[in-house]
């Protein structure tokens, strides 16, 4: 089977750096995905790690080490409109199908 | 502009009744999703398929069925079967690349409620 865990919620400050953190167990793994989705709205790809270490993309970074089957997000410079849910997901081999975990809710307060 | 359309924004649907939700793309992209995702959830994946004519069941595909006839249509019927339609379905699509993932392109999502 497969299954990922992230914190249900987190809460920062504008201006600060968060780490939104994700473990998975999968029976076969490929890469890691982000994706932020604000309230009532569709999901936007963020990052992909295929190989471990670090993805930099303007304010947010990707992590991905494969030995531990951890991954993290980091969005630095917070801002008010960086407040959304954020799901990792994973990329199965062969295929392009992703499986999500159930997403880190974000509140950025001012 | 490139993108993906999913239709109605809002559907209702009656105990026992069959409906079909749209999803159309214009991206060329192979590969297209229907996932599920219930309030405060992450998505679940329904059904997906990689080719025209050619489709594979997701972690949840009980009481749903689909279709692939062509590249850029993938509609998704909820069947009566489908005891607890009541959800957000969001469809998706994606280059088929060996190796790199480009992410998902997503539609703007349908909401399905049951009356």
């Amino acid at each position: 089977g497969q299954s990922l865990e992230q914190p249900s919620e987190v809460t920062a400050v504008e201006g600060a750096i968060v780490q939104i953190n994700c473990t998975y167990q999968t029976s076969g793994f490929y890469g890691l995905s982000w994706y932020q989705q604000h309230d009532g709205g569709a999901p936007t790809f963020l990052s992909y790690n295929g190989l471990d270490g670090l993805e930099e993309t303007g304010r947010f970074s990707s992590f991905l080490s494969r030995s531990d089957s951890y991954g993290y997000l980091l969005l630095q410079e917070l801002q008010m409109k960086d407040s959304a849910s954020y799901f990792c997901a994973v990329r199965g081999v062969g295929t392009d199908k992703l499986i999500f975990g159930t997403g880190t809710r974000l509140q950025v307060f001012p | 502009d490139g993108g993906i359309t999913q239709s109605p924004k809002y559907l209702f649907r009656k105990e026992g009744q069959n409906v079909t939700l749209s999803c159309e793309q214009n991206l060329n992209h192979d590969a297209m999703y229907w996932y599920r995702q219930d309030p405060g959830q992450g998505l679940r994946l329904i059904y997906y398929s990689q080719i025209v004519n050619d489709f594979q069941k997701g972690d949840i595909a009980e009481g749903y069925s689909v279709s692939r006839e062509k590249k850029e249509s993938f509609p998704l019927t909820v069947t009566s079967a489908q005891k607890n339609p009541t959800a957000f379905y969001l469809c998706a699509s994606s280059i088929q690349a060996a190796g790199r993932h480009y992410g998902y392109t997503f539609g703007s999502g349908t909401r399905l409620t049951v009356v």
